[in-house]
């Protein structure tokens, strides 16, 4: 299974660009690399998932290079209610282990 | 995205009672579903994995007598906390995935416990 690294927390301002990104040097070649968005008391949210290269949909964009060592997770123009956790998970759904996750404070 | 949901969403318990959580895909059929224990400020911890009609999978560490988990339709799994101690005081979230290993899984909202 592969081990992610996140930076533990982030701020940002509302407005900004956010990336956050996430290391994970032993991803194997069927891994898929999956973000997740968890508020206060809630479960965590199905950001974005991707493979290779670039995905982008309604909230988000995920960008991975070629050797998917690593993965950065591009929200734009966050706004306050962005303030959450966001996870990085890499692998088989069925073996989910969740790090720490990056803590975004966006400010107004 | 696909919609799952747990009842209740919170529930205060006496020490030594039993509390069943339930979880409930409400738009897809969950092949698999998981459930996870999250402590205050720190991240999501797999109990236990269970595919409908198969007896639970539990993490290590994970006291299968105590959490009683039950996989018996497509959309529904409960857990159950038995004999319940206020160290099991915790947030409970389920998830449920339709397919193979690269499906999404889908999280509920959690489930507050409180044992005094």
């Amino acid at each position: 299974l592969a081990k992610t690294t996140q930076p533990i927390s982030m701020d940002s301002y509302e407005g900004q660009e956010v990336n956050i990104t996430c290391s994970h040097n032993n991803i194997a070649t069927n891994d898929y690399i999956t973000w997740y968005q968890q508020f206060p008391s809630q479960g965590p949210r199905f950001i974005i998932q991707g493979y290779k290269t670039k995905v982008t949909n309604e909230v988000a964009s995920l960008f991975i290079p070629a050797d998917r060592k690593s993965s950065t997770l591009s929200l734009p123009r966050v706004s306050l209610s962005d303030t959450a956790v966001y996870y990085c998970l890499v692998g088989d759904t069925y073996k989910y282990i969740f790090g720490t996750g990056t803590r975004l404070k966006v400010l107004a | 995205g696909a919609v799952v949901s747990q009842h209740p969403s919170w529930v205060i318990c006496k020490s030594g009672t039993s509390v069943k959580i339930e979880c409930r895909s409400l738009d897809f059929q969950a092949t698999t579903m998981f459930w996870y224990r999250q402590f205050p400020k720190q991240s999501l911890m797999l109990m236990a994995t269970s595919n409908e009609g198969s007896k639970a999978t539990y993490e290590q560490g994970v006291e299968k007598d105590k959490f009683l988990i039950n996989h018996a339709s497509l959309t529904l799994s409960t857990l159950t906390v038995t004999s319940a101690h206020p160290e099991d005081s915790s947030f409970y979230i389920c998830s449920g995935t339709s397919g193979g290993p690269q499906e999404t899984q889908y999280f509920g909202p959690g489930t507050r416990l409180l044992v005094l």
